[in-house]
């Protein structure tokens, strides 16, 4: 079941900028997560924010969730080419929190 | 150190055979999981386990069997492949947080 979803299929940005992917979900939820996957890897967590919280920080990654429109965004400043990636939101909802669902996530392209 | 290894990392398979494919983590972590990611579907969860002996069924068990013989070790076992499990396949330990670690994911072609 699709329970979680990002906005955009692809973006690009030229490096130097801050880029914005969005999310949104359809259930209720304990957690969500920001991944990030590279070309022939597995994904990477960036950031793990809880239904309890409004703003998460990582670096040059800040994840912001909002609960009543159900809906996150992870904002990336100064881009590297090294961020191309394609980015994906998970989201665990009561029923399992410990599992995870996947969206099929943004493919962002960093242009030097 | 890589923490969750899978392997093969590429297999290619007739239809109709056998095809185990392999998970090894090192986190010791309970939780482990098998994907399959396809364009256009992104990560769909196939089974999972909260400790050795036991395995859940996920979004998309159908054609598929897990086994967890250890704290250690997760498979993921095609009994009868078809072309339609052609897909790239990942594993993940989860930690108590909900945080997943990846394998590098192993590609599989079933011809």
């Amino acid at each position: 079941s699709q329970l979680a979803e990002e906005n955009l299929w692809a973006l690009s940005v030229h490096e130097g900028e801050s880029v914005t992917v969005n999310c949104s979900y359809k259930t209720s939820i304990t957690a969500l997560q920001w991944y990030r996957q590279k070309s022939g890897e597995g994904p990477a967590q960036l950031i793990l924010i809880r239904s309890n919280e409004r703003e998460k920080r990582n670096g040059r990654l800040r994840a912001t969730l909002d609960t009543s429109s159900q809906s996150s965004s992870l904002s990336i400043t100064a881009t590297r080419c090294e961020d191309t990636a394609v980015y994906f939101c998970a989201t665990g909802s009561n029923t399992g929190y410990q599992n995870f669902y996947f969206g099929k996530g943004t493919s962002l392209t960093v242009i030097p | 150190e890589a923490a969750v290894t899978q392997s093969p990392r590429n297999k290619v398979a007739v239809t109709g055979g056998k095809v185990t494919l392999s998970c090894n983590q090192t986190n010791n972590h309970n939780n482990m999981y098998w994907y399959r990611q396809d364009t256009g579907h992104g990560l769909r969860l196939i089974h999972y386990s909260y400790g050795a002996g036991s395995t859940e069924k996920g979004d998309i068990p159908d054609g598929y069997k897990a086994s967890r013989p250890s704290q250690e070790n997760f498979s993921l076992i095609l009994e009868l492949a078809t072309p339609s499990q052609t897909s790239v396949y990942f594993c993940a330990s989860g930690d108590p947080g909900g945080e997943q670690y990846f394998g590098p994911g192993t590609r599989l072609t079933v011809l």
